[in-house]
């Protein structure tokens, strides 16, 4: 397995097209993350799925963004009628749920940058 | 209000000379600090994660500490290479019924030949 990967890893589109990014967490990890980052900042929290259950979701997860993972595998983040202000790196991360009393550690994807012009 | 503050936001170091990043939080109930490696246009990749009842933690050439009375942390790096040029990413979560992470802005690391 070689890790969460990402696709594409870059899209550039005009404002007001829609745009859908895919995501492939490592195998058997049951949850899933999609966080976005803009430069110089960390990454902010948009969602989570467990297997695939969106368990949370984020006050910057507009009514134009929607994410799915149909079957607790692969998920996308398709962003609706794209605006200047959703250019950022979205970033992919899977995990495995932690046993009691220890950390989860995150394993993130490359990331898909996207450009709206 | 749950925040993450890092300093320095940035540094630049000689190679091989080593460095100390901080992270202070007001995450709470206090579950887990994490430490990331960012290198630019990629995904952070982990370094270190803590629980409440450890104080430090190494990987290497990184050791973190944890003072959980306190909320700091920090990040020590000996004998820098070129290739620790990133940015290291604090990361802490609450034990919450519900999702609770929250990233510091990190602290970006330049370091020169």
């Amino acid at each position: 397995d070689t890790g969460v990967s990402q696709d594409p890893r870059h899209k550039i589109t005009k404002r007001g097209q829609n745009v859908t990014f895919r995501c492939d967490p490592i195998s058997e990890h049951n949850r899933l993350y999609w966080y976005r980052q803009t430069l110089g900042q960390g990454p902010e929290f948009l969602t989570y799925f467990q297997n695939e259950a969106q368990l949370e979701k984020s006050r910057l997860l507009s009514d134009r963004f929607s994410a799915e993972r149909p079957k607790g595998s692969f998920s996308t983040l398709e962003i609706q009628r794209t605006e200047q202000g959703d250019s950022a790196m979205y970033l992919c991360a899977s995990s495995v749920t932690p046993l009691s009393g220890s950390g989860e550690t995150q394993y993130f994807g490359p990331g898909t940058r996207l450009l709206v012009l | 209000k749950n925040q993450v503050e890092q300093s320095p936001q940035s540094l630049i170091i000689l190679e091989g000379k080593n460095c100390t990043l901080q992270c202070n939080y007001t995450v709470s109930p206090f579950s887990n600090l994490r430490w990331y490696k960012q290198d630019t246009g990629r995904g952070p990749v982990s370094l270190t994660i803590m629980t409440f009842s450890e104080n430090t933690k190494s990987n290497g050439r990184y050791t973190a500490t944890l003072d959980a009375d306190t909320k700091q942390s920090s990040l020590h790096i000996t004998a820098s290479q070129l290739s620790d040029s990133a940015s290291y990413i604090c990361v802490v979560s609450a034990s919450t019924g519900g999702f609770k992470t929250i990233f510091g802005a990190g602290t970006r690391l330049f370091v020169k030949a």
